[in-house]
């Protein structure tokens, strides 16, 4: 079982739907990650929260929108995605925050997303 | 800036066989190093990480990597397979920096049959 728990597993959503996914961390961990992993490719990482902060965007249309509202928990916001937005959206912490760059990280078994 | 090559997309073993997954990479500072393997349907566990020391490591499932720096690699070595090894697995660096982030191989598919 992993301890890093995502919600929805699955999600299909029209391409004017809102929606979100859910992230949650309870190991005290203080950086959270949002990747997009596409069939047979590496995750790309997409934002990094550090001590509920962002520190990175990987340059993401803003039709994603992630929200930590607190250091346990991190959302994706989606709206008005492209049906080449479909992927695997996982979600990763560490322990340390963004800036240490050797603490490994600790992933979800994502939310599988297809766009309509 | 760092760069992650796994330079065998797909590699078929019988069970019980020995297996090398091959990882190379560049980067112009001190770098960490992690090979992460991902199940049908998960997300992604870490098997072992370089971060100093000993060049060689041992992780879960018998899994181990050597780290070579005069030949910038990191291969994955298993002496003994079993068929749910069969799996996606993921090479990764961090350079020795602040405000960089983990970069991803492309992936090495092992699939191990009886």
């Amino acid at each position: 079982d992993t301890e890093v728990t995502q919600t929805p597993k699955h999600l299909v959503m029209g391409m004017t739907n809102k929606k979100s996914l859910k992230c949650e961390q309870h190991m005290g961990h203080r950086a959270m990650y949002w990747y997009k992993q596409k069939a047979k490719k590496p995750p790309e990482l997409m934002f990094v929260y550090s001590y509920e902060k962002l520190s990175i965007n990987e340059s993401v249309p803003s039709r994603f929108s992630p929200e930590c509202p607190n250091s346990s928990l991190l959302n994706l916001h989606l709206h008005a995605l492209q049906p080449e937005d479909s992927a695997l959206y996982l979600c990763a912490s560490s322990q340390e925050g963004a800036s240490s760059y050797n603490s490994p990280l600790h992933f979800g078994n994502g939310t599988r997303l297809t766009v309509t | 800036a760092q760069s992650v090559t796994q330079l065998d997309s797909q590699v078929p073993v019988f069970e019980e066989a020995p297996v090398e997954l091959r990882c190379n990479y560049s980067s112009s500072v001190s770098v960490y190093l992690f090979w992460y393997v991902q199940y049908p349907n998960q997300g992604l566990q870490l098997l072992l990480k370089y971060l100093s020391g000993s060049t060689l490591v041992k992780g879960i499932n018998g899994f181990e990597a050597e780290f070579n720096k005069s030949q910038t690699s990191f291969h994955l070595r298993k002496p003994s397979v079993h068929i749910s090894d069969t799996a996606e697995y993921f090479c990764a660096v961090s350079e020795d920096q602040a405000g960089t982030a983990l970069i991803f191989g492309k992936g090495t598919t092992l699939s191990v049959s009886s």
